[in-house]
């Protein structure tokens, strides 16, 4: 079964609205987890890192203050998109490392703003 | 920065191997290999973390030179279900965890 868990699958809300997308590491703790973006036929594109209990870290041209990332637990990140465009509808994608080196990702989450 | 795959896309017979390169410019500590289907998330296929590594997966087959600082995917016999896009994700030695994918190369495998 799925360790990294995400939510929600898909979601579609209004231009101009904030949409949360959560993760959680389902079978063990995760301290750091990553959050990844996919355009159409594009590749994945990391956005951030996310580290419990202190900022993440944003990769370059990724705005902090659009994207606010959340990981108040060594379980659980959270991803909010704030004030969404039709420009932001993407794939949104998490990830954490698990035992063995192993990347683990979760379902993935589809946004569309309308 | 971005590990560069190729062939871009690639389109085979049923039956037919294929082979698909990742390189990268900086130094490697491991490299991730992934197969994704349309509207799907990525699936892992294998990871390789010593330069000369080489692993398999049925007919999936992966190789890892770490002094090149490349990686290629072996794909033989290909079946119908290895359509997809496959993508090389590529950590760098202190990041663990995270991964900086390539563009992506598309296979597609007709009957």
């Amino acid at each position: 079964g799925a360790v990294v868990s995400q939510h929600p699958s898909r979601v579609i809300c209004k231009s101009g609205t904030s949409v949360k997308i959560e993760c959680r590491s389902l079978d063990f703790q995760a301290t750091t987890m990553f959050w990844y973006r996919q355009f159409p036929k594009k590749s994945l594109m990391l956005m951030a890192t996310s580290n419990e209990g202190s900022k993440a870290t944003y990769e370059q041209g990724v705005e902090k203050d659009k994207f606010l990332i959340n990981h108040a637990s060594l379980t659980l990140s959270t991803l909010t998109v704030t004030s969404a465009h039709p420009e932001d509808s993407s794939f949104y994608i998490c990830s954490c490392e698990g035992s063995g080196n192993t990347i683990y990702f979760g379902e993935g989450s589809w946004l569309t703003v309308v | 920065q971005q590990p560069v795959q190729s062939p871009q896309a690639v389109i085979l017979r049923e039956g037919e191997d294929a082979v698909i390169n990742c390189s990268s410019s900086k130094a490697l500590y491991s490299v991730h290999w992934y197969r994704q289907k349309h509207g799907e998330a990525p699936v892992f296929l294998m990871i390789l973390l010593k330069g000369g590594e080489q692993k398999g997966h049925e007919k999936i087959s992966a190789s890892f030179n770490e002094k090149k600082q490349q990686s290629s995917l072996y794909l033989t016999a290909s079946q119908l279900s290895y359509s997809g896009t496959y993508f090389c994700g590529t950590e760098r030695p202190g990041n663990t965890g995270k991964l900086i994918f390539g563009q992506g190369t598309t296979l597609q495998v007709k009957p």
